[in-house]
């Protein structure tokens, strides 16, 4: 099983750049690492998927090394409007079974 | 663009009372499907996904049942609830088969979400 381990709770201030790691020591060969956001009471939204390397999108970057077996989602310049639950999601090989998101990490953003 | 549907957005059953919560998508065909919940404070667990027309997994015994009756509908069930039902249900789409190429098939787990139902048993 693909365990996720994430922070459980961060803090930032407005301007700054938020990176949040997830350690994913069982991924399967031929997974993404996926990252959403979500705000309470709302369906999580996707944000950036990888799969080696550094991916980067207009929202954030994905920062992945060679082993894959951590992940690190970079946002750049938070805003309050960035406070937010943040899960990395990792399959396991060939199949949606135990697709699991963890407990996710609370980003917290102060003025 | 795709856009995806459920209802009802709150509901407050009894224990013991049946359950049926609805999901659609449009503009797209042939998603994957999948039903979540989420308690309190806590991550998506997901309860069932589906790749086509009468195809359920489940991936949590449970009293819920889940089915697909049409290509973009997914409909969630349980003839009697229980306290434990309670939670936020979500469901959601992907595209389906798989990023990457033909040899070295990749899985991508690009899933958009619903609003989600939040369910209350009393």
């Amino acid at each position: 099983l693909a365990k996720t381990t994430q922070p459980i709770s961060m803090d930032s201030y407005e301007g700054q750049e938020v990176n949040i790691t997830c350690s994913h020591n069982n991924i399967a060969t031929n997974d993404y690492i996926t990252w959403y956001q979500q705000f309470p009471s709302q369906g999580p939204r996707f944000i950036i998927q990888g799969y080696k390397t550094k991916v980067t999108n207009e929202v954030a970057s994905l920062f992945i090394p060679a082993d894959r077996k951590s992940s690190t989602l970079s946002l750049p310049r938070v805003s309050l409007s960035d406070t937010a639950v943040y899960y990395c999601l990792v399959g396991i090989s060939g199949s949606a079974r135990q697709l699991t998101f963890g407990s996710g990490t609370q980003l917290t953003v102060l003025p | 663009s795709q856009t995806i549907h459920q209802w009802p957005a709150t509901l407050v059953q009894p224990v013991g009372s049946p359950l049926s919560l609805e999901c659609t998508v449009e503009g797209t065909s042939n998603p994957n499907l999948y039903w979540y919940r989420q308690a309190a404070g806590r991550g998506l667990q997901l309860l069932f996904y589906s790749v086509g027309i009468g195809q359920i997994s489940s991936e949590v015994p449970q009293n819920l049942s889940a089915s697909r009756p049409q290509d973009r509908q997914f409909i969630l069930s349980s003839k009697k609830l229980l306290l434990s039902d309670s939670g936020f249900y979500l469901c959601a789409w992907s595209v389906p088969g798989l990023a990457g190429g033909l040899f070295e098939p990749i899985i991508s787990y690009e899933q958009y979400f619903g609003p989600g139902t939040r369910l209350t048993v009393t």
